[in-house]
């Protein structure tokens, strides 16, 4: 079964500087796809970024990016210029493109504090 | 287009009656995905459907709890007999398909937050 780990309980951030929260997985599947999900304080959960694992190039959203290292299991996500309302939880999610549908697989988050 | 909805946004129940939680997928999404979180822990899934059918339902508790998504109408769970146990937040996600197959990305809705009392 595949298993994603945070190692990092909460993380906290000067606005406008840079942060990077940590994210590895363990998995036996050479295709699959990685997702960073933010949930802020009205719990709803938004898509931040995602990045299929097929891909070298690290997928990029504006002030969101990953570093994602395949052989390292290891997909980290930086935020630049962080901004007051970047404040929130964050889960790194895995899924595999193995079978159509298949199930997210969550870690258990990060919470991230912007401090103006 | 309008996002996933869930309702209730909260739900109150007493310990031994019945908790019903609808979710409508995106326009357009036929794949349903039920997860649960447990206060300060991540999400959990429980049951992933297609329109009348559970695909997979393996983390879904044995007892007390069900499933569906109707050919018309939105997807239901259905907790019977609810325990302390159940409080927790009841996400649901929907994602698109191409020719059947679902697509990578699940678009979540706000949640349904339960407090058993």
């Amino acid at each position: 079964a595949q298993t994603v780990t945070q190692s990092q309980p909460e993380m906290s951030v000067q606005e406008a500087e840079t942060v990077t929260l940590s994210c590895t997985y363990d998995t036996s599947e050479s295709d699959y796809y990685l997702f960073w999900y933010k949930q802020p304080p009205s719990r709803q959960m938004i898509l931040v970024i995602r990045q299929e694992a097929y891909k070298q190039q690290n997928a990029t959203e504006n002030r969101f990016s990953v570093n994602f290292q395949k052989a390292a299991k290891s997909f980290s996500l930086k935020i630049s210029d962080s901004q007051l309302g970047d404040a929130a939880m964050y889960f790194c999610a895995y899924r595999s493109a193995r079978t159509s549908g298949s199930r997210l697989t969550f870690g258990e988050g990060t919470q991230l504090t912007v401090n103006p | 287009n309008a996002g996933v909805m869930q309702n209730p946004r909260h739900l109150v129940r007493r310990r031994g009656q019945e908790a019903r939680l609808r979710c409508s997928p995106m326009k357009g999404h036929s794949h349903v995905y039920w997860y649960r979180q447990l206060p300060e822990e991540g999400l959990k899934f429980m049951v992933y459907l297609q329109k009348e059918n559970i695909i997979d339902e393996s983390g879904m508790p044995k007892e007390r709890f069900s499933a569906e998504f109707p050919k018309e109408g939105p997807s239901i769970l259905r907790i019977q007999q609810v325990v302390r146990g159940d409080s927790a937040a009841y996400f649901c996600a929907s994602s698109p398909s191409t020719g059947g197959v679902s697509q990578e990305t699940q678009y979540f809705g706000p949640g349904t937050r339960l407090l058993v009392l």
